[in-house]
């Protein structure tokens, strides 16, 4: 079975740092993008960046660059979303996800169950 | 960055009815490379529409895709209980870029 299981729920204080990770098992890990969503509480969805685990090629939105960092270890079949310095608007549900189609940016067709970041003092 | 606008907000309608929802972009979406999207609450989104009009796997035909350039719609033909959910459209590319519009709230009436 194809899938995608993401970290657990975090609750962290502002300015501190975390990585979160999402492991992808059935399929071939290197042969397919992996992006990431936010959904920050009672709102939309929010592409935040993708990475291609196979030769660890990274884009992010606009809204996102230089506020994360996307990283891709193949060896474990895992890729994971971190800060540096947290802040309390970062509280949301983040998401990963995997492309319908191998080498190519398509659709997302399997999701993480969504990892749940709460920042707060 | 292309950006969509899907409407309307939300749309409130009964079981057996038919629903249709827009998503216009901001600019022509190449080669019709524009998704939907399912959520419910607590569940993460589920992909019902790909290229515009493919269904994806196991997605029920009640569930259509149409449009090209800037404008797309999805229709759900008659409304089952389950199908009451928020729905997103996205755009992708070879960018790779991707882009998901406010979403469209569907409440039964």
């Amino acid at each position: 079975e194809v899938q995608l299981v993401q970290s657990g729920a975090e609750v962290k204080k502002p300015g501190e740092s975390l990585k979160i990770s999402c492991k992808g098992s059935g399929y071939s890990f290197t042969s397919y993008w992996i992006g990431w969503v936010r959904q920050m509480p009672g709102k939309g969805l929010e592409w935040m960046g993708i990475i291609y685990p196979g030769d660890s090629d990274t884009r992010y939105s606009p809204s996102f660059q230089g506020q994360v960092t996307i990283s891709a270890d193949k060896s474990i079949s895992t890729a994971y979303l971190q800060w540096s310095s947290l802040k309390a608007s970062d509280t949301a549900m983040y998401y990963c996800a995997r492309p319908q189609l191998r080498y190519f940016p398509d659709a997302f067709d399997i999701w993480g169950q969504g990892t749940m970041v709460t920042v707060s003092s | 960055e292309i950006v969509l606008t899907q409407s309307p907000g939300t749309l409130s309608l009964s079981p057996g009815e038919r629903a249709t929802l827009s998503c216009r972009a901001s600019q022509s979406v190449s080669s019709s490379y524009l998704a939907w999207y399912q959520q419910k609450p607590g569940q993460a989104p589920r992909l019902l529409i790909y290229g515009a009009s493919s269904r994806a796997t196991g997605i029920p035909d009640r569930f259509s895709g149409s449009g090209s350039g800037t404008d797309f719609t999805l229709t759900i033909s008659r409304l089952e209980p389950e199908d009451f959910a928020v729905y997103y459209c996205q755009q992708y590319g070879s960018s790779p870029e991707y882009t998901f519009g406010q979403g469209t709230k569907l409440e039964i009436k």
